[in-house]
């Protein structure tokens, strides 16, 4: 059974500060899905990583994955208010298409 | 950009009554979920649906609940006999499938499902 696991699950973090979110799967996956959810609110697709050593970057977050350790990590750079939300990772276990997700982790970004 | 759309976005229902969760995909994505988060958890998988048939299914999705995809374009998801622990947000979502290259999952924006 796939377990995906998140730290922290907590982060509060000055704006401006760099931060890196981990992500880490127990068992063989070929994709790892990041997801920004505000409160109440739908999951927001934020990127999508399809191999070993993929690394994808949008505005100030950026996004890679390594898929021998397991590892997936989500990079915040010199952080905004704006990017205030919870972020899950989540990932289909073997050839398994629906998604096993992380715990997320809980972002307040304070001026 | 195609959304999938859910319906109601909130429904307040009494214990042991009958509920129906609507969902539309996107029209051209062939593999269709439901989802659930509990208020301040993680979201958790319990159903997933493909060629008219159910492909995958979790613990959570025992005999109370069901799916179906009756016109060819709505998605629904019924629980036959509500408890209080249903009280949750489910989330649809659609997949196109293999073949496309990122093949990312469209979540719908939810229906908060109350059980008094």
């Amino acid at each position: 059974e796939l377990k995906v696991e998140q730290n922290p699950l907590f982060l509060s973090m000055q704006e401006g500060k760099n931060y890196t979110i981990y992500c880490n799967y127990s068992t063989t996956s070929d994709r790892l899905y990041w997801y920004r959810q505000d409160p109440g609110k739908s999951l927001e697709s934020l990127f999508v990583l399809l191999s070993n050593g993929a690394v994808k970057q949008e505005g100030r977050l950026m996004a890679s994955l390594d898929t021998k350790a397991r590892l997936s990590t989500l990079h915040i750079t010199a952080a905004v208010h704006d990017l205030s939300a919870t972020y899950f990772c989540a990932a289909p276990p073997g050839s398994a298409r629906q998604l096993t997700f992380g715990s997320g982790t809980q972002l307040t970004v304070l001026p | 950009e195609p959304e999938v759309t859910q319906t109601p976005s909130h429904q307040v229902t009494q214990m042991g009554q009958e509920v129906i969760l609507r969902c539309v995909p996107i029209s051209n994505h062939l593999y269709f979920y439901w989802y659930r988060q509990i208020l301040g958890q993680k979201v958790e998988f319990l159903v997933s649906f493909y060629n008219n048939e159910i492909s995958e299914k979790s613990e959570i999705f025992d005999d109370q609940f069901s799916v179906e995809r009756p016109d060819g374009s709505n998605f629904t998801l019924k629980i036959r006999s509500t408890k209080l622990e249903d009280s949750a947000m489910y989330f649809c979502a659609s997949r196109a499938g293999p073949g496309i290259k990122e093949d990312g999952y469209t979540f719908g924006s939810g229906t908060r499902l109350t059980v008094v």
